[in-house]
């Protein structure tokens, strides 16, 4: 059973516009959430992480939000440039257990 | 960037050969873990270290053991390679906290 959901497989987005890409866990004590950017033929690279502890965190164009009643996260995007283009993880862990990741959505903005 | 490193970068194998994949790191890091990516997987723990011959077993550890004999090298067997095992193999390190882990370039593996 999964426990880190990516529902979306793709997701396409016009450049300029918002981007929000969509995570649901099953594990309510996972302590920190994550998203990677993956990019064709190289290893996933960090982006943003959320402790378990607050509801959203922002680095410049991207943002995460908690919900934990909901046991959703979104990272969100704004504005979308092409660059963004790739594959987005959302991952989670808890104490000294290993990342568990969801499958992945591949963004696509479209200049 | 982050000294970690993945060799080879890609390999192709028969069916039945023993094959090993290498992560090196410069950084000292404690732990260390495999992943492999396959389409509508994503990333799956196959194992991870969290020392000097510490090791344990991930979600798809059939078919794979792994060596851990000093902090800098991790090694990865598929002791007699089969058609589902080729994949793409990532190794990374962790960092701890919310910096999340370092991953390597991956090895592209392809068992014919």
């Amino acid at each position: 059973d999964q426990q880190v959901k990516q529902n979306s497989p793709s997701l396409s987005v016009q450049e300029g516009r918002i981007s929000i890409l969509n995570c649901d866990y099953t594990n309510s004590m996972f302590d920190y959430f994550l998203w990677y950017k993956k990019y064709p033929a190289e290893g996933p690279t960090f982006l943003i992480s959320i402790s378990s502890i607050k509801d959203k965190n922002e680095d410049g164009r991207f943002t995460v939000f908690l919900n934990k009643s909901a046991k959703h996260l979104s990272l969100h995007i704004v504005p979308s440039q092409p660059g963004d283009s790739a594959v987005y993880f959302c991952a989670a862990f808890l104490g000294n257990t290993p990342l568990v990741f969801g499958k992945g959505t591949r963004l696509s903005v479209i200049a | 960037d982050a000294g970690i490193t993945q060799s080879p970068r890609h390999k192709v194998t028969e069916t039945g050969t023993p094959v090993t994949l290498r992560c090196h790191q410069t950084e000292n890091h404690r732990y260390m873990y495999w992943y492999r990516q396959d389409p509508g997987h994503g990333l799956r723990l196959i194992h991870y270290s969290y020392g000097v011959k510490d090791t344990d077993k991930g979600e798809v550890s059939d078919g794979y053991s792994v060596s851990r004999s000093k902090t800098e090298d991790f090694l990865l067997t598929l002791e007699s390679a089969t058609s589902s095992q080729t994949s793409v193999y990532f190794c990374a390190i962790n960092y701890g906290g919310l910096e999340g882990y370092t991953f390597g370039s991956g090895t592209r593996l392809t068992v014919v």
